[in-house]
């Protein structure tokens, strides 16, 4: 029951383009807080992919986007390769009850 | 480059205390947000509760009052208690840096460590 809904997995074959939601609320994305993304792979700690909507970080490659509308956020990747399948999450800020972080639930990404 | 290190008991009995610690190197602990996250075996990132540099402090209401975080400038260290911790509490523990803001992304992790609850 995460505050921002991923789907629990997509899929793409190499070369492909995918795209993995994140839908939230007018208390956290709706609200205008910025949304961020992260790459896990297994065993390892998250990766910061794009932070504050649609900004990468340097040396995370420009295959990797982010945007938002409303209460919901987007990140794509285009020519699937295979060492992107890993979870990846999204983030955000809620301002119900008290303001606190809130993640996404995660999705899974297999390339096929 | 800047790196944080969790550490800490692995095996935590119920009803007990679990208490961890990060410690910042290569890099100022001044003028940042620090926060704990979790990710139970299997499951998605939760996140705990951060401090400012400052002492300011903000947590999940989730876990309600058995959250503490606390920061010691002078090691270049910040510390969780989680008391009356349950199996749920298993988990993989996570430290990491705010980019910017207590909204911001978080550009720093640690490695993690696993901690067990059980008798």
């Amino acid at each position: 029951q995460s505050v921002l809904t991923q789907p629990p997995s997509v899929s793409g074959a190499p070369g492909q383009r995918v795209t993995i939601s994140c839908t939230g609320s007018s208390s956290n994305i709706g609200a205008g807080y910025a949304v961020h993304w992260y790459q896990q792979l297994p065993g390892t700690a998250p990766k910061v992919l794009i932070y504050a909507n649609n900004n990468r970080p340097s040396g995370v490659p420009d295959r990797f986007s982010g945007s938002k509308s409303g209460t919901s956020a987007s990140l794509a990747i285009t020519g699937l390769q295979a060492e992107d399948e890993a979870d990846y999450y999204c983030q955000s800020y809620d301002s119900s009850l008290s303001a606190h972080v809130v993640f996404g639930g995660g999705t899974k990404l297999t390339v096929l | 480059q800047m790196q944080l290190q969790e550490s800490g008991p692995g095996l935590v009995k119920p009803s007990e205390t679990l208490s961890l610690t990060c410690t910042v190197s290569g890099g100022s602990i001044s003028n940042y947000y620090w926060s704990w996250i979790r990710q139970p075996p299997g499951k998605g990132l939760e996140w705990i509760g951060y401090i400012y540099y400052s002492g300011s402090t903000n947590h999940n209401p989730s876990l309600k009052s058995r959250v503490t975080i606390s920061v010691d400038t002078s090691k270049k260290q910040f510390s969780l208690k989680l008391t009356s911790v349950t199996a749920a509490d298993t988990a993989v523990y996570y430290c990491g840096r705010a980019l910017q803001g207590e909204a911001d992304a978080f550009d720093i992790w640690g490695q993690g460590t696993m901690v067990t609850v059980s008798s």
